[in-house]
């Protein structure tokens, strides 16, 4: 069974870094694509990229260019998801998923972590 | 960037009844690579359709899905408790790829 299962919510105040880890299982982590998906409070998706682990080549959409960098860690079949210097308006539940080979949506989706940035 | 807007913004039915949700395009989605996903709250999106009108895995075929070019449909139909839900359209024929805003599918 593909399973995809992140690490839990966390606060953090402004400026301060972080690094959400999603972990893959069931499936061969390095032969697909990984998509991350931000949900800001009440509101809808946006796609923030996608990262390939066998050899890191990663995407970033526009938006989010420069302000959030993605990694892997193959040996544990584990994606991260990183910010050097969190603001307010990171405040979000951040989704990571499993690309569809050859398409560019989700079939498989971690179950969400919830980042607060508060001061 | 193409813009995905969706329509109704909010749908009111009951359980029974047919559900058509639709999401219109700013350009044309290539080779009609748009998916549907349902989203319950707390809870991750779910995968219900991709290539416009191909059922996931698991998928009742209550749920189809139909369009090509700028308008594509969602249908519902004899809709389920377990139905009312936000439904997300997603396009990845262009990047960057796009969401459209939800249809938010309540119980009447």
């Amino acid at each position: 069974e593909v399973q995809l299962v992140q690490s839990g919510a966390e606060v953090k105040k402004p400026g301060e870094s972080l690094k959400i880890s999603c972990k893959g299982s069931g499936y061969s982590f390095t032969s697909f694509w990984i998509g991350w998906v931000r949900q800001m409070p009440g509101k809808g998706l946006e796609w923030m990229g996608l990262i390939y682990p066998r050899d890191s080549d990663s995407t970033y959409m526009p938006s989010f260019q420069g302000h959030v960098t993605f990694s892997v860690d193959k040996s544990i079949s584990t994606a991260y998801l990183q910010w050097d210097s969190l603001k307010a308006s990171d405040t979000a539940t951040y989704y990571c998923g499993r690309v569809r080979a050859g398409g560019g949506h989700l079939e498989y989706w971690g179950q969400g972590t919830l980042v607060t940035v508060s001061s | 960037e193409i813009v995905l807007t969706q329509s109704p913004g909010t749908l009111s039915l009951s359980p029974g009844e047919r559900a058509t949700l639709f999401c219109g395009a700013s350009q044309s989605v290539k080779y009609s690579n748009l998916a549907w996903y349902q989203q319950k709250p707390g809870q991750a999106p779910r995968l219900l359709i991709d290539g416009a009108s191909r059922r996931a895995t698991g998928i009742p075929d209550r749920f189809s899905g139909s369009g090509s070019g700028t308008d594509f449909t969602l249908t519902i139909t004899r809709l389920e408790p377990d139905d009312f839900a936000v439904y997300f359209c997603q396009q990845y024929g262009s990047s960057p790829w796009t969401f459209g805003q939800g249809t938010n599918l309540e119980i009447k």
